[in-house]
């Protein structure tokens, strides 16, 4: 089993709906990060967390420490959205290393 | 942000050859460096981590002296694929960290080895 699962692995949308992509963990992590990676293959830190929640635009982000678990949001999902989401989590113990998940590959169609 | 940048974006080089690619900060110090290697539809897969002046780390499994990696200074740090095969053909990733700032990614490398 992965140290991060990501779900679901595909998401296809139509443009406008919110959408919810999951990650859950199994070890103690120092912060969660949510990447977003286009086709063409570079990646965009969209949120670090470490507690509670962030926003960004139409991105939310929420991480629930006692559940290993965190959510992506993207309210108004648009075409230019799609990519693949990934999440990675930075072990406790003051590592410098992210272990990630698989990734989420989202489509909004028009 | 901070910007990470990465070159070449894809290359193609002959069986036996080496490929160099470079990873700079633009606009910080990176007191570390990540390299990570990404096959298709897999995750990022940490190959090494570098800082400033000092030997790389390699994870279990990456051959130090296939993957040679430079970080002679706090802004440029090198991966060069020694002797590359086909089935060194993958997307490769740098990402870059300064002290007390998360980490920033470059747009990665394409590889392909023919």
């Amino acid at each position: 089993k992965n140290e991060v699962e990501q779900s679901p692995q595909n998401l296809t949308a139509q443009e406008g709906e919110f959408i919810t992509i999951n990650c859950s963990y199994s070890v103690g992590i120092s912060a969660l990060h949510w990447l977003q990676q286009h086709p063409g293959g570079g990646i965009v830190s969209l949120f670090m967390l470490s507690s509670g929640k962030k926003k960004h635009g139409r991105l939310i982000a929420t991480i629930n420490i006692q559940e290993k678990h965190s959510s992506l949001h993207i309210t108004a999902s648009h075409p230019r959205d799609s990519a693949v989401y990934i999440c990675a989590v930075r072990l406790q113990g003051g590592s410098e290393k992210l272990v990630f998940g698989k990734g989420t590959k989202l489509t909004v169609n028009p | 942000g901070a910007v990470v940048s990465q070159h070449p974006s894809w290359v193609i080089c002959k069986s036996g050859t080496s490929v160099k690619i470079e990873c700079r900060s633009l606009d910080f110090q990176a007191t570390t460096m990540f390299w990570y290697r990404q096959f298709p539809k897999q995750s990022l897969m940490l190959m090494a981590t570098s800082n400033e002046g000092s030997k790389a780390t390699y994870e279990q499994g990456v051959e130090k002296d296939k993957f040679l990696i430079n970080h002679a200074s706090l802004t440029l740090s090198t991966l060069t694929v020694t002797s590359a095969h086909p089935e060194d053909s993958s997307f490769y990733i740098c990402s870059a960290r300064g002290e007390g700032t998360e980490a920033f990614f470059g747009q990665g490398t394409r590889l392909t080895v023919v």
